[in-house]
């Protein structure tokens, strides 16, 4: 089993609607990451956790929220999602080392 | 702002061909510098290179950090056309544990 997963895989929505992007991990890691990643421009950073109780906001956060409901899972939402947000989404983790494992990805479209 | 730049942005090879791919940063207190090769979805682990590791290799890769000139490189020799993929690097700095990528070069190996 991948030891981080996130779904869906694949979502097409629509403009306004709220959308939820999950992600969970089996390594025990503190440290959770989500990325946005659009041709071209590489990982941008949206909002990264360290613990629980300890939320960061990335370089583009506006328009998303996390929460960390524990120290496996962290969620991804798009309150009213907008078709710019259309991308790539992962979630990553990080343990002692700096070398961070990603999630498949989800691919995400809003029409 | 710390900014990553890698270069060039897209490379075309023929199989048997050596690659140089370049990082540069512009960071106050690096900590490390990772290599991630994407093929179709999540990046995955190549290197890490610190202060202390400024020099790895495995099998046909091998990746240096030049502290003085705040870069580094990724070589490939013998390129094969599975060395196809977006290679992405990143980097860190000392107190937290943000990670900021490049745009990634895209390299292809043709047969």
């Amino acid at each position: 089993d991948a030891d981080v997963t996130q779904t869906p895989r694949n979502r097409i929505t629509k403009t306004g609607k709220r959308i939820m992007l999950e992600c969970s991990q089996t390594k025990g890691h503190d440290r959770m990451y989500w990325y946005r990643q659009d041709p071209g421009l590489g990982l941008q950073l949206i909002y990264y956790s360290f613990d629980v109780k300890d939320i960061n906001k990335g370089e583009i956060s506006d328009g998303y929220s996390v929460s960390r409901q524990a120290q496996a899972k962290f969620s991804l939402s798009l309150e009213s999602a907008i078709p710019n947000q259309t991308a790539l989404y992962f979630c990553a983790t990080s343990g002692d080392s700096d070398e961070q494992f990603f999630g498949p990805g989800t691919r995400l479209t809003v029409l | 702002e710390d900014k990553v730049v890698q270069s060039p942005l897209s490379l075309v090879v023929h199989e048997g061909d050596t690659v140089t791919l370049n990082c540069s940063y512009e960071v106050t207190n690096f900590r490390s510098l990772l290599w991630y090769k994407q093929e179709k979805k999540a990046p995955t682990f190549l290197f890490m290179l610190t202060s202390s590791g400024i020099e790895k290799k495995s099998g046909r890769l091998s990746s240096i950090l030049d502290k003085k000139e705040l870069s580094s490189i990724l070589n490939i020799t013998a390129t094969q056309t599975g060395d196809s993929a977006i290679y992405l690097c990143a980097q860190t700095t000392s107190g937290t544990y943000k990670y900021i990528f490049g745009t990634g070069t895209r390299l292809k190996v043709l047969a």
